[in-house]
């Protein structure tokens, strides 16, 4: 079975500072990992994605992550917020053997202040 | 209409009401999804349908009837609900077999059981 743990459910930052959103994850088999992104009233929308390859994974509106296989994390982070990048944030999993099942992190609500 | 549509947006229902949440996708996907997002709590993948049979159930009570006439069309038929399943429901669809494993959602479905 696969979990997904989300370690801080609320960060507040100032706008133009740097953010980083924690999460990490338990799996006894290889996984896929995604960060998700939920505006107000709105759907998820796929933020990134690690399939394999290069553990630093760029993604819209300016975020990356990077995948941590020995600390089995995977970080958010953006260099420079802005107001518009208020929502909040899921951290999802997949096994390799069925990647249509995601299981995804309670959230992260970021909040930018002026 | 583009992407994954869903109606009504807004639902309020009694617990002797019976009730449909209807999903729309118009991107050409063959998988299908049902979710449960409640506050605090990660999403719930509820049901999973592939090429119209459904693969995955993941111990929904049975007052949630999920119905998939075609890949394009998604229902979550209600019935005798309780209050605890006041929710977001959320829609999903993906295309399986290109392998980028992405889920793309609908804005979702607020049900309030009174």
């Amino acid at each position: 079975a696969q979990s997904v743990t989300q370690l801080d459910s609320q960060v507040p930052v100032f706008e133009e500072a740097p953010v980083e959103l924690r999460c990490n994850y338990s799996s006894s088999v290889s996984v896929y990992l995604f960060w998700y992104v939920q505006y107000p009233n709105q759907g998820l929308q796929l933020l990134l994605k690690y399939l394999s390859g290069s553990t630093l994974v760029k993604g819209i509106n300016g975020f990356e992550a990077e995948f941590n296989k020995s600390q089995t994390s995977f970080h958010l982070r953006k260099p420079s917020v802005h107001i518009s990048d208020t929502a909040e944030y899921f951290c999802a999993v997949s096994p390799y053997s069925s990647a249509s099942k995601i299981i995804f992190g309670s959230g992260t609500r970021l909040s930018i202040r002026p | 209409e583009t992407g994954v549509t869903q109606t009504p947006r807004h639902l309020v229902m009694g617990m002797t009401n019976k009730k449909s949440l209807k999903c729309e996708q118009h991107l050409g996907h063959n998988a299908m999804y049902w979710y449960k997002q409640s506050a605090k709590k990660p999403l719930e993948l509820m049901f999973v349908y592939n090429f119209k049979e459904q693969t995955e159930n993941n111990s929904v009570p049975s007052r949630f009837s999920p119905e998939c006439p075609n890949s394009s069309h998604l229902f979550l038929h209600l019935h005798t609900l309780q209050p605890e399943d006041s929710a977001l429901y959320l829609c999903a669809s993906s295309q399986d077999r290109d392998q980028t494993y992405e889920q793309y959602f609908g804005p979702g479905t607020r049900l309030t059981v009174t």
